[in-house]
Order: C-alpha cells, then sequence, then structure tokens
C-alpha cells in the first residue's frame, strides 16, 4: 500500500477563485487519479494524472476547469478553477502501484465549499 | 453503458451477519472490488475478487459470480465499527475501476 497525504484538508472559498489542491505520496507509484464525492455519494474520476504529459480527464471534465500537473511519481495537484458553489465537494486523490487488480488507495481528502 | 446495482442502505443487529449484493453491466471486466469508508474518511480497500467462487478474509468474505454479472460482501459477526459506506466496484482494465453509489450499513446494538 502507500501513504498518501493531501493538502489542505478543507477549505471555504468565495465564488470565482481557484484552488490548489496538493497530493503527495510516500513512495513512487505508477497511477494516481483524482475523484470527487459529493457527502453520501459515490466516488466520481476526474482524471488519471500522468507523470510528464497532460491529464487523462473523464467525459464530462475539462482541463480548463480542472487542470492537473504530475512533475513527477510521487506528486500531484488538482486546481479547482472559477468555483461555483456546485464545485462544493470531497475531492480524494488515489494511487495504484499496480499490484493485484490495480487496487486504489486514497487519500484523506479535501472537503471544499464554495460561498 | 456503464451501470452497477447495490442496495442503498442496510441496517443489522450486532453479532448478525449481512449480505451486501451487487450487480454490474460493464463494456468491460477484469475483476470486482470491494471499498469500505467511515463517514469523513477515505475509502480504504477490503477485497478483489477475479475468479467465481467465494473468498473468506477473517469476518468478510466475498463471492463473485461471473455468468451471473453478479456479486456480494458477506459481513460476518458484525460489531458497531462496521457501521461505514460498502463500495462495489469494477474494475474494466487499464487502471479503469468504476464504483457503484455505495451501502450504506448502519449496525444496532
Amino acid at each position: 500500500s502507500a501513504v498518501i497525504s493531501q493538502k489542505p484538508s478543507r477549505d471555504i472559498c468565495q465564488r470565482g477563485t481557484s484552488l490548489t489542491i496538493q497530493c503527495q505520496v510516500d513512495s513512487q507509484v505508477t497511477m494516481m487519479f483524482w475523484y470527487r464525492q459529493q457527502p453520501g455519494q459515490s466516488l466520481t474520476l476526474i482524471a488519471t494524472a500522468n507523470q510528464g504529459s497532460e491529464a487523462t480527464y473523464e467525459s464530462g471534465f475539462v482541463i480548463d476547469k480542472f487542470p492537473i500537473s504530475r512533475p513527477n511519481l510521487t506528486f500531484s495537484t488538482l486546481t479547482v478553477s472559477n468555483m461555483s458553489p456546485e464545485d462544493s465537494s470531497i475531492y480524494l486523490c488515489s494511487v495504484s502501484t499496480g499490484g493485484v487488480g490495480e487496487t486504489q488507495y486514497f487519500g484523506p481528502g479535501t472537503r471544499l465549499l464554495v460561498l | 453503458g456503464q451501470n452497477i446495482d447495490q442496495p442503498t442502505e442496510m441496517t443489522a443487529t450486532e453479532g448478525a451477519i449481512v449480505q451486501i449484493n451487487c450487480t454490474y453491466q460493464t463494456s468491460g471486466f477484469n475483476g470486482l472490488f470491494w471499498y469500505q469508508q467511515h463517514a469523513g474518511e477515505a475509502p480504504t480497500f477490503l477485497s478483489y475478487n477475479v475468479l467465481d467462487g467465494l473468498e473468506e478474509k477473517g469476518r468478510f468474505s466475498s463471492f463473485l459470480s461471473r455468468s451471473d454479472s453478479y456479486g456480494y460482501l458477506l459481513l460476518q459477526e458484525l460489531q458497531m465499527k462496521d457501521s461505514a459506506s460498502y463500495f462495489c466496484a469494477v474494475h474494466t482494465g487499464g487502471f479503469k475501476t468504476i464504483f457503484g453509489a455505495g451501502t450504506r450499513l448502519f449496525v444496532k446494538a
């Protein structure tokens, strides 16, 4: 498994502003992902963060709204741009080391409230 | 399309057994995951089934029938700390995993 930390753990932001969330892993990992989860709801994949190249976005998510960086094998950032109240959610970083089933391990999440 | 069905909520009594069912229709299938998530915490990995049959891990067991596109998570000797959400997830391949909506399990004394 991997130990994953996220910063910030929570934030309250004004609409129209942007927030960058950091994800740090204690070891090099093959894959890093960003998910969104509304309280009490399922996990929705935003994008796969690719090291050294542009992220791969899922349907409904675009780079202009959710720019992602992954400069190395242990770190990634997700920016939520031009925020609106609909962006209020929990954002989770996830990693896979390519083991059995490519099991994913999740960070503690960032709780975002947009006013 | 991709669809994973599991019950929204279940309630059971401490010490009892509960079975959380999951059916799926996905464009690809490599295996079935189960994740547990306590309120306010990150999801944690419970099990992964690739082959048909039952896999036992202590109080938790997971079952898969690929021909029926069906699986379940069996929790025995329920404890209060088992109150959580349980997500069925399909590994469709290429590091792609699709999560179900989750089942909220309430364990009462």
